[in-house]
């Protein structure tokens, strides 16, 4: 079975610092790792994917993450945060020999002024 | 470009009432899913479609059917609707189910069921 923790309901950050939303996995074999973002009364967007290769995935809105295999790892970062940055994110995971993707239960970020 | 829509936006249901959510695709991708978004626990996929003619139950199925009426179209009914189905409903779609492409989500259907 697969499963995605993100250990924080909630994240606040003022304007300009960084931003870091947790995510954590259990995959049977090897994980490809997403993140998503949900504005109010939007549907999920994605941001950004881990597949291979390089650690350090970039993605969209100047949004990394940082493959960590030892710890079973996918934490979301920005270096400066923005108010806009405010919303829902979501990581979630699929096996490589599964379709199923399995998602967070998702962190609610703030970004004060 | 329109992505993923979805229809209605909104509905309120009585208990044992039936209805069916619209989703419609114009991307051209192969595969389009059903998911349910409750608080405190993500997404959950309902029912997915790998490609046009074929439909596979997910996560939670029980009380959703789905049709698969053509390439672009991917219907979710429920026959007879009760409380525990009040959430909120996304469809999604992506090129295909086993690669590794994004999907790409319909902006939702709050339903309450009463």
């Amino acid at each position: 079975a697969q499963s995605v923790a993100q250990p924080e309901d909630q994240v606040n950050v003022a304007e300009g610092n960084p931003l870091t939303v947790k995510c954590t996995y259990s995959v049977s074999g090897n994980p490809y790792l997403f993140w998503y973002v949900q504005y109010p009364n939007r549907g999920l967007q994605f941001l950004l994917k881990y597949i291979t290769g390089d650690n350090l995935v970039k993605g969209s809105y100047g949004f990394e993450a940082e493959f960590n295999k030892s710890q079973t790892s996918f934490h979301l970062k920005k270096p400066s945060a923005l108010v806009s940055d405010s919303a829902l994110y979501f990581c979630a995971v699929r096996d490589r020999d599964d379709y199923k993707l399995s998602f967070g239960a998702g962190t609610t970020v703030t970004v004060r002024a | 470009n329109a992505g993923v829509t979805q229809t209605p936006k909104f509905q309120v249901l009585k208990t044992g009432q039936s209805m069916t959510l619209q989703c419609a695709q114009d991307m051209n991708h192969n595969s389009m899913y059903w998911y349910r978004q409750d608080p405190g626990m993500g997404l959950r996929l309902i029912y997915y479609s790998a490609s046009e003619g074929t439909t596979d139950k997910g996560e939670v199925p029980n009380g959703y059917n789905v049709s698969r009426l053509n390439k672009r179209e991917f219907s979710l009914r429920l026959e007879s609707a009760a409380p525990s189905q009040t959430s909120v409903y996304f469809c999604a779609s992506s090129e295909r189910w086993d690669r590794v492409f994004e999907l790409f989500f319909g902006s939702g259907t709050q339903l309450s069921v009463l």
